[in-house]
């Protein structure tokens, strides 16, 4: 399979502990994007890496969020002390480096804050 | 500021009866894309088609056409319907700042029936 992955696939966790979202692009693409998802809502812009260099984060992620690209390949997503508020789909796209073509989605992390 | 707006949340027609989605977007960039997604049942963003903002021409291609009008900031969708593959949610998406952020409609969730 060649396309993006996600792990894991669901996540459910208690209010205040740490959670940890990998992703995998398509391995020739060196822009990945992370995404949040409510229900009802279209993807909501979190952050942007091209190869290991993290160019944009949306006001929305708070400083309890982090995300990492070490080496230009996989992706991590980090949400400390969660909150109930963080429910949601993650998503993580890849595309690649010429603007004008599309992204490619996985198939999401969906989290549940208890 | 940039938004997408699909106004449409969600849609019922007939198996092969044309339907059309409607997307307005709100960008100052002059230079940007548009892009038509697909979220099945099973979750997964899937690439439609896109179009950017030099190119003004509408095109057909089997089952799905599409028109855009800077004039109206519209970016609309048809699909001559069938219930097994387009029952979905559709999401507009607007690119810019060379890709490094896209913004996404709440969706039109369409129901085709047999």
């Amino acid at each position: 399979d060649t396309g993006v992955s996600q792990d894991p696939r669901h996540k459910i966790t208690k209010r205040g502990q740490n959670v940890t979202f990998r992703c995998d692009p398509i391995s020739e693409h060196n822009r990945l994007y992370w995404y949040r998802q409510t229900l009802g809502q279209g993807p909501e812009f979190l952050t942007y890496f091209q190869n290991e260099a993290q160019l944009e984060k949306s006001r929305l992620l708070s400083d309890r969020f982090s995300a990492e690209r070490p080496k230009g390949s996989f992706s991590t997503l980090e949400i400390q002390r969660t909150e109930q508020g963080d429910s949601a789909m993650y998503l993580c796209a890849s595309m690649v480096g010429l603007a004008g073509h599309e992204q490619f989605f996985g198939p999401g992390t969906r989290l549940t804050v208890l | 500021a940039q938004k997408v707006t699909q106004a449409q949340t969600e849609i019922s027609v007939v198996e092969k009866e044309d339907v059309t989605l409607d997307c307005v977007y709100e960008t100052r960039d002059t230079t940007y894309y548009l892009f038509w997604y697909k979220q099945p049942p099973s979750g997964e963003l899937v690439f439609l088609i896109r179009r950017n903002s030099f190119d003004e021409q509408n095109e057909i291609s089997g089952r799905y056409s599409w028109n855009f009008q800077k004039s109206t900031s519209s970016f609309n969708f048809t699909i001559t319907a069938s219930p097994v593959v387009d029952s979905a949610v559709y999401f507009c998406a607007l690119g810019v700042y060379n890709f490094n952020k896209f913004y996404f409609g709440s969706g039109t969730k369409l129901n085709v029936k047999p």
